[in-house]
């Protein structure tokens, strides 16, 4: 079956450093990936997202590349703010059909101090 | 904006007792899931619903039913509490023949506390 590998948290980070959190996944095909960001007190919203291999994703300054050949999805900020402390969700999606359900990594939780 | 809404964000319960989470979505989309999120290990789908009144287990019902009698609406429901259903529970909605079909739209979560 599908699944999706993050790394673990809690990454803890100073304003301004760069971040990157890995997540690895493996499924049949050529799934879509997509990571969600969970605010405090607030339920995951998307992030970004990238539908075939070497996609790239953008939003609010995180970026990922879409890796078929390591299977890997890892997202990244140049420089991180307090404002981005929450938890970030990798997940996939096999397809888009009436059917089809997004498999989500554990979670990593995001940290950053001034 | 595409807006789901659930019914608590904290609810408190005995062991024993029936319960429902209700969930609404605005947008007339024809996917709703049910997941519980639990530290270190993500979130888990309890059930989800492909139409009105069409649904599938997801990887762990077992203690869960649900019902979509209406398109908006999706609702949980604990038999019978018991304390590892302790959790937080989210909601989603997604349309698969909408312009997004790969986005789901998630609700703020209920904390449920099962005494």
């Amino acid at each position: 079956g599908n699944s999706v590998t993050q790394m673990e948290g809690p990454v803890t980070l100073s304003e301004e450093a760069f971040l990157t959190i890995n997540c690895t996944y493996t499924a049949t095909g050529y799934p879509s990936l997509f990571w969600y960001v969970q605010y405090p007190g607030e339920g995951l919203q998307l992030l970004l997202k990238a539908t075939k291999a070497d996609d790239k994703g953008s939003n609010k300054g995180f970026e990922a590349t879409y890796r078929k050949e390591t299977t890997s999805f890892h997202l990244e900020k140049g420089s991180v703010q307090v404002s981005d402390s929450a938890v970030y969700f990798c997940a996939l999606l096999q397809n888009t059909g009436t059917a089809s359900k997004l498999t989500f990594g554990t979670g990593t939780r995001l940290q950053v101090t001034l | 904006d595409v807006k789901v809404t659930q019914s608590s964000r904290y609810l408190v319960k005995r062991t024993g007792e029936k319960v429902f989470l209700e969930c609404v979505q605005d947008m007339d989309h024809e996917n709703m899931f049910w997941y519980r999120q639990d530290p270190g290990l993500g979130l888990r789908l309890i059930y989800f619903s492909y139409d009105v009144k069409m649904k599938e287990k997801g990887d762990i019902p077992e203690g869960y039913s649900v019902s979509r009698e209406k398109k908006e609406r999706f609702s949980l429901i604990l038999e019978s509490a018991s304390t590892n259903q302790t959790s937080m529970y989210l909601c989603a909605s997604r349309s698969p023949t909408g312009n997004r079909p790969y986005e789901q739209y998630f609700g703020p979560g209920t904390r449920l506390t099962v005494t």
